[in-house]
């Protein structure tokens, strides 16, 4: 079966880093694109970040500087560095593949980041 | 960076009625748009992409359209499990930004 799994969320303090991880399986994460979409509580789809088969990687304006986003072939798995974590980061956190020939089609059931003192 | 805006924000409708959800561009995307269901406590599900093909799976009561700035999705006879927040989706460059979403509710 095609899917994402993401793990990593938790309660962090303001200021604090976390790192979450995406883990797919029934395909191969560097031949693919993969997103990162965040949901804060009750809000709308914020697009966070996203990494190219070739390993370029894009980012929000929002988490610039702050995410980062890797990928490890051997264990085929995508994470989200986030450093300096700001209370408008609490958010569901999804993987997200995008099929190039269609769009965001296979999504993770996210992870909860919350950000508070 | 493209914004999409999406309307109505909201909108109250009965089972049978035909809806339709616009979203529009501030600067031409082609066909690069996709349209995703959200049901609450769910991750949101591919609809429509490329403006108009309906993803695998997808009833035929769904159907995308337009191009350039201003798009369509249309429900052609609501159904009870189409209640649910949908939004669109640009893929024409990054960032890849979500309109704000509409919530179709029950009348």
């Amino acid at each position: 079966e095609v899917q994402v799994v993401e793990s990593g969320g938790g309660l962090i303090h303001p200021g604090g880093s976390l790192r979450l991880s995406c883990t797919a399986s029934g395909f191969i994460v560097s031949d693919n694109y993969i997103n990162w979409v965040r949901q804060a509580p009750g809000k709308g789809l914020e697009w966070v970040s996203a990494v190219v088969p070739g390993g370029r990687t894009y980012y929000s304006d929002s988490v610039k500087g702050r995410f980062s986003i890797s990928r490890d072939n051997s264990k085929n798995t995508l994470s989200l560095q986030m450093n300096n974590l700001t209370a408008e980061d609490t958010a569901l956190y999804f993987c997200v593949r995008y099929s190039f020939w269609s769009a965001f089609d296979i999504w993770g059931q996210g992870t909860l980041v919350t950000v508070s003192s | 960076d493209i914004q999409l805006t999406q309307s109505p924000s909201s909108l109250s409708a009965s089972v049978g009625d035909k809806v339709t959800i616009t979203c529009r561009a501030n600067d031409g995307i082609g066909s690069y748009l996709a349209w995703y269901q959200q049901k609450p406590g769910k991750a949101p599900k591919l609809l429509i992409y490329s403006a108009s093909t309906l993803h695998s799976g997808v009833p035929s009561r769904f159907s995308g359209s337009g191009s350039g700035t201003k798009f369509t999705l249309t429900i052609s006879s609501l159904q009870p499990e189409d209640f649910a927040t949908y939004y669109c989706q640009q893929l024409h460059n990054y960032p890849r930004t979500f309109g704000p979403g509409t919530k179709v509710d029950i009348k």
